[in-house]
């Protein structure tokens, strides 16, 4: 089980630049949900797909922010443009709900600087 | 509202000292709860679950959590913590239904060797 990838590691990149961070959930996990932490606000839920279809988006900051999954296998999480105050650890975590809660198991996260 | 408080922003232990940090929620209906953990550098991982049954519930590492559907609480236990344990710890509630988990705002434990 490779568990669940996101790339970059790392992403530095000026203010006014696009960011796309890229996420592939565990295979079979039909829930995929996207985080960001900061040590301000802790760990906040952006957004979450059930089958590639957004469920919730109001963790959503602004309209800077977007997300997509095209299929079971990818999703990308987009800020356009980038501000300073968007640096953080972004986190994406997937999990398969057969009919119960079950646990999210997360990515190594994409650690991104806006300068 | 649904809600998780955890009251321990940051505790700070000496090794071999017992450990209990508090979390409680507040969710309407059944509830599945989790206690993550953070170490540094690293992302979340699963320590411990509670969704029926026993409510003294057996994690990885020694960790031991009760959940206490009166007090609504799900507060994570070791009797003896070592150096390893500095982390952060997220205690996590969802539905029955629902896989939306919601977060508390996590505990940074140092252990002091």
């Amino acid at each position: 089980d490779a568990g669940v990838i996101q790339s970059p590691r790392h992403e530095v990149t000026e203010m006014g630049q696009e960011v796309t961070l890229r996420c592939k959930p565990i295979s079979g996990h039909d829930y995929l949900f996207w985080y960001r932490q900061t040590m301000m606000r802790g760990l906040e839920l952006l957004i979450y797909f059930n089958n590639n279809v957004p469920i919730d988006d109001s963790g959503m900051p602004e309209d800077r922010f977007s997300a997509k999954m095209p299929n079971a296998s990818f999703s990308t999480l987009k800020i356009q443009p980038s501000e300073p105050r968007d640096s953080a650890v972004y986190f994406c975590a997937s999990s398969g709900d057969r009919g119960q809660n079950q646990p999210q198991h997360f990515g190594d996260g994409t650690r991104l600087s806006i300068l | 509202a649904q809600s998780v408080s955890q009251h321990n922003h940051h505790v700070i232990l000496s090794e071999a000292a017992s450990l209990e940090l508090g979390c409680n929620y507040s969710y309407g209906g059944t509830v599945n709860l989790f206690w993550y953990v953070q170490y540094p550098g690293q992302h979340l991982q699963l320590l411990l679950k509670y969704f029926s049954g026993d409510p003294l519930v057996k994690g990885i590492k020694g960790f031991e959590a009760e959940f206490i559907k009166s007090k609504f609480s799900f507060n994570l236990r070791k009797p003896s913590v070592q150096w390893s344990d500095t982390a952060e710890y997220f205690c996590a509630v969802g539905g029955s239904s629902a896989s939306k988990i919601i977060f508390g705002s996590g505990t940074r434990l140092s252990i002091r060797p």
